[in-house]
């Protein structure tokens, strides 16, 4: 079954801590791995991916890590401020001819204080 | 530069009344897909479309929602006989070929 699980439901940081939303896959097929942030009342925005063959990628802040063994991987932000105070979905794609249908987590939904 | 425009952005109706959602992608992109977002959840994939063809339509709960791209632009989620657990933000996104989704900012569907 295509599914991808995601922890925790919520997290509260305080500002300049680090942020950290973890993820989990069953199907081995999936080959990109993105990151989604949402605030309210508008769509999920892409924030960074990775493939398989890369076992870390880092953009500023944020980071993921990934372990393909275990079909793990989580997101990092780094000196987490308040306006990074939204909900995150960890997703899976699986490449067919010429689109990407990609499965999301539930959502972590981040506040972090200042 | 507009980015996918979805229309309406709320639309409340009435149980067993029928539903149209409509989706305009970024120009260009290829591939469209809708999404259906429940409080509280993250986007559940309900269809795809290649260009015009629904390339993988297996996220559809059941025959009483149908989506149509006649001409590889601009999409159609119909959905008929509306149930109240129809009730969610209506997602739409478009890509090219990098994988990224570009989404909307959602049509909300309330069923009375």
């Amino acid at each position: 079954q295509q599914q991808v699980k995601q922890s925790p439901q919520s997290l509260i940081v305080q500002k300049g801590g680090i942020s950290i939303i973890n993820c989990a896959y069953e199907n081995t097929a999936f080959d990109y791995f993105p990151w989604y942030q949402q605030f309210p009342g508008k769509g999920p925005a892409l924030l960074i991916a990775i493939r398989p063959d890369v076992s870390e990628k880092k953009e500023g802040r944020f980071t993921i890590s990934f372990n393909k063994s275990a079909k793990q991987f989580s997101l990092h932000i780094m000196d987490s401020q308040p306006g990074d105070s939204a909900t995150y979905f960890c997703a899976a794609s699986l490449i067919n001819t010429g689109g990407f249908k990609t499965i999301f987590g539930a959502g972590t939904r981040l506040f972090v204080k200042a | 530069g507009a980015g996918v425009s979805q229309t309406p952005s709320n639309k409340v109706t009435e149980k067993g009344k029928y539903v149209e959602l409509r989706c305009d992608p970024i120009s260009g992109h290829t591939a469209l897909y809708w999404y259906r977002q429940s409080l509280g959840q993250g986007p559940e994939f309900l269809i795809y479309f290649q260009g015009t063809g629904a390339a993988d339509d297996s996220g559809l709960p059941n025959d009483r929602f149908f989506a149509v791209r006649p001409e590889g632009s601009v999409s159609t989620l119909k959905i008929q006989r509306t149930e109240r657990g129809d009730s969610a933000v209506y997602l739409c996104a478009s890509s090219f070929y990098t994988g990224e989704l570009f989404f909307g900012e959602g049509s909300r569907l309330t069923v009375l």
